[in-house]
């Protein structure tokens, strides 16, 4: 139980595209959703949380208009990468609570690369 | 906010002998701690957690303490396997599943054959 699915595992696009990553709680309706980004050999980095149907809550230094966050549903959140750049290339990965005193549980992440 | 710090940052063991991983956080309020396992590439997992109320946890081969006076808490893999061979992340929340986790650093352990 408690799978998390993200997709795409892996994107390669030009500067400028917006790219949209979306997670998925299979089996368990999340009430939260974390974004985390990972450099190399680094420690996960919160960029935001969201709870359903409110606006995301985002970490300090993490622009809210370049990283827009949905989280639409109890099953689906989604990240969208606008105007990426190639400093936004990273690991990106997401992961799903259902509260309740449940942990986290997260989804296989996203390469992102921007060329 | 919380702070994390997480030691050492690399740990290179011979299969059979324990490893040790320890932590500290800043926030008082913090009483949910989980450890996750990561291997290259691939997700975090969960490996194990400990709520404030309890002082030591174990699983098999992996234990976890917390001390909250001191405000540290420690992992302890015994009779290590190639197979333990990841990068460990510690972390603490303040509450679960719905409040955000501050992570420690990781460490990148390497069990010897």
């Amino acid at each position: 139980g408690a799978v998390v699915s993200q997709h795409p595992s892996w994107v390669i696009c030009k500067s400028g595209t917006s790219v949209k990553i979306e997670c998925r709680s299979l089996d368990f309706q999340a009430t939260t959703m974390f974004w985390y980004r990972q450099f190399p050999k680094q420690s996960l980095m919160l960029m935001a949380t969201s709870n359903e149907g409110s606006k995301a809550t985002y970490e300090q230094g993490v622009e809210k208009d370049k990283f827009l966050i949905n989280h639409a549903s109890l099953t689906l959140s989604t990240l969208t990468v606008t105007s990426a750049h190639p400093e936004d290339s990273s690991f990106y990965i997401c992961s799903a609570s259902e509260g309740g005193g449940q942990p986290q549980h997260f989804g296989d992440g996203t390469r992102l690369s921007i060329l | 906010g919380e702070n994390v710090e997480q030691h050492p940052s690399t740990l290179s063991v011979q299969e059979g002998d324990s490893a040790v991983i320890k932590c500290t956080y800043s926030d008082s309020a913090s009483n949910y701690f989980p450890w996750y396992k990561q291997e290259l590439g691939k997700r975090p997992q969960l490996i194990i957690d400990i709520r404030s109320n309890v002082g030591e946890k174990k699983d098999q081969r992996i234990a976890v303490t917390l001390n909250k006076t001191a405000k540290h808490f420690s992992l302890h893999i015994t009779e290590t396997q190639p197979e333990d061979s990841a990068v460990y992340f510690c972390a603490a929340s303040i509450g679960t599943g719905g409040f955000k986790t501050i992570f420690g650093a990781g460490t990148r352990l390497f069990v010897k054959a």
